[in-house]
């Protein structure tokens, strides 16, 4: 069946600390992929996105993601995590197939930052 | 991008009433999309409203309970139905630019408890 995947429901790092959130999805052509990020009682933001192209993909506040067919594995990545990085983030993909509209979450990573 | 409104930001309703949800975007966009995060959950897509056609639901979602509303380019509501404690949850619209495949900006969201 067709998933997105995020296998760490929670993590902890310190501030200053290298971080990295997993992605794997299962799908028969590569997806479209993207990562959001909720922060407590906000809205999604988007902070990067793969189509197609370079697959080492930078984003805004300091994120990068790759993208790796091999392991049909989007991983988000940061050198050095902020107190302000805490909150929720979600993969999300875009199959390659009918209107190429309809965003499937994975089920989220709450990221605590300790200082 | 595009910058989304959503209005009420929240509400406490009591059961088998009604609570329409507006979204604003400011600019226009062809496609919109309602959302629902059920408490401590990822988002599930209820329904892609696109200007001038019906709205067209997930498997799991009915016109009945969750009609929609998309007048123009820039504007969209969600009306959820006889409400039921169940139907609590942030409920959030999204405007899809590009595309496709659409960036998908979100609104804060709608945090509605049903009493």
């Amino acid at each position: 069946a067709q998933s997105v995947t995020q296998p760490d429901i929670h993590i902890t790092v310190s501030e200053g600390a290298s971080l990295e959130l997993r992605c794997n999805y299962s799908y028969g052509a590569t997806p479209y992929l993207f990562w959001y990020v909720q922060s407590p009682g906000q809205g999604l933001q988007l902070l990067l996105k793969y189509f197609s192209g370079d697959t080492l993909v930078q984003g805004i506040k300091g994120f990068e993601a790759e993208f790796k067919r091999s392991q049909s594995s989007f991983n988000l990545r940061k050198p050095s995590v902020h107190w302000s990085d805490a909150a929720e983030y979600f993969c999300a993909v875009v199959p390659h197939t009918g209107t190429a509209s309809k965003l499937t979450f994975g089920t989220g990573t709450r990221l605590q930052v300790t200082l | 991008s595009a910058v989304i409104s959503q209005k009420p930001s929240r509400d406490i309703c009591q059961r088998g009433t009604s609570l329409t949800i507006q979204c604003q975007v400011d600019s226009q966009v062809t496609m919109m999309f309602w959302y629902r995060q059920q408490p401590g959950q990822s988002l599930t897509l209820i329904a892609t409203a696109n200007q001038g056609s019906e709205a067209t639901y997930e498997s799991g979602f009915v016109i009945d309970k969750f009609p929609i509303s998309r007048p123009n380019l820039t504007f969209s509501t969600l009306t959820v139905s006889n409400m039921s404690p169940e139907d609590s949850s942030i409920y959030l619209c999204s405007a899809g630019t590009g595309g496709p495949p659409y960036e998908q900006y979100f609104g804060p969201g709608t945090r509605l408890t049903v009493t």
